[in-house]
């Protein structure tokens, strides 16, 4: 079993639709969790990043940490064409042999279209 | 500079040889970390270096890779002998000391033939 475990998708809505991306993970001392957004033969570019639990908002996104049950989720709001791409969670711990070091989900495929 | 920089972009080899891919992180950024990302799968960590401390070498998958930081800025990663199933992007990232948020470079594409 993985450590970090994402839905690869693909998913596909139509513009101006809410969408959710999860993902579920093992190691109870992941502390930090971040969101990164991959364009196509482009490198990941970080989109959230929150540490232990909690929400937060950035325009259109939400990133939520639920470490009670190990999930974390991100939403888009108003999705535009622009933000299809592939979402990656990704989560790093304060000690042991994850520190210091992401570990990455699958990754999402998402497809907005007009 | 403004981002971290990795080169070349793409290469391609022959099954067997030598090959290396730079990474010039952001200047001031403490830390520095190679990941593999194959087709279709997540990425994969490979080896992470934080100041003048040992790397670690954890995620290397045989004795072929290895990785050199000069100076605490750039790094250089090394595949030896290739094998097809080299053929990834290779994804280079740095961080400043807090650790909070990683700046990922474009990632150097390579194909083994």
């Amino acid at each position: 079993q993985k450590e970090v475990e994402q839905d690869p998708g693909p998913l596909s809505v139509p513009e101006g639709a809410i969408v959710s991306l999860n993902c579920t993970y093992s190691n109870s001392a992941f502390q930090y969790f971040m969101w990164y957004r991959q364009y196509s033969r482009k490198g990941p570019e970080l989109l959230m990043y929150t540490y232990s639990s909690g929400n937060k908002e950035d325009g259109r996104f939400t990133a939520q940490v639920d470490k009670s049950s190990k999930y974390i989720s991100l939403f888009i709001r108003d999705s535009q064409p622009s933000d299809s791409a592939t979402y990656l969670c990704a989560m790093s711990a304060v000690s042991g042999t994850s520190y210091g070091k992401l570990t990455f989900g699958q990754g999402t495929i998402l497809t907005v279209h007009p | 500079g403004a981002g971290v920089s990795q080169s070349p972009s793409n290469k391609v080899t022959e099954k067997g040889k030598d090959v290396e891919l730079r990474c010039d992180p952001i200047s001031g950024h403490t830390a520095l970390y190679w990941y593999r990302q194959s087709l279709g799968q997540g990425l994969e960590f490979l080896i992470y270096f934080q100041g003048n401390s040992a790397p670690d070498k954890s995620g290397l998958p045989s004795d072929r890779f290895s990785a050199e930081r000069t100076g605490g800025s750039v790094s250089t990663l090394t595949i030896q002998r290739t094998q097809q199933e080299d053929s990834a992007v290779y994804l280079c990232a740095s961080s400043n000391p807090q650790g909070d948020g990683y700046t990922f470079g474009s990632g150097t594409r390579l194909t083994v033939v």
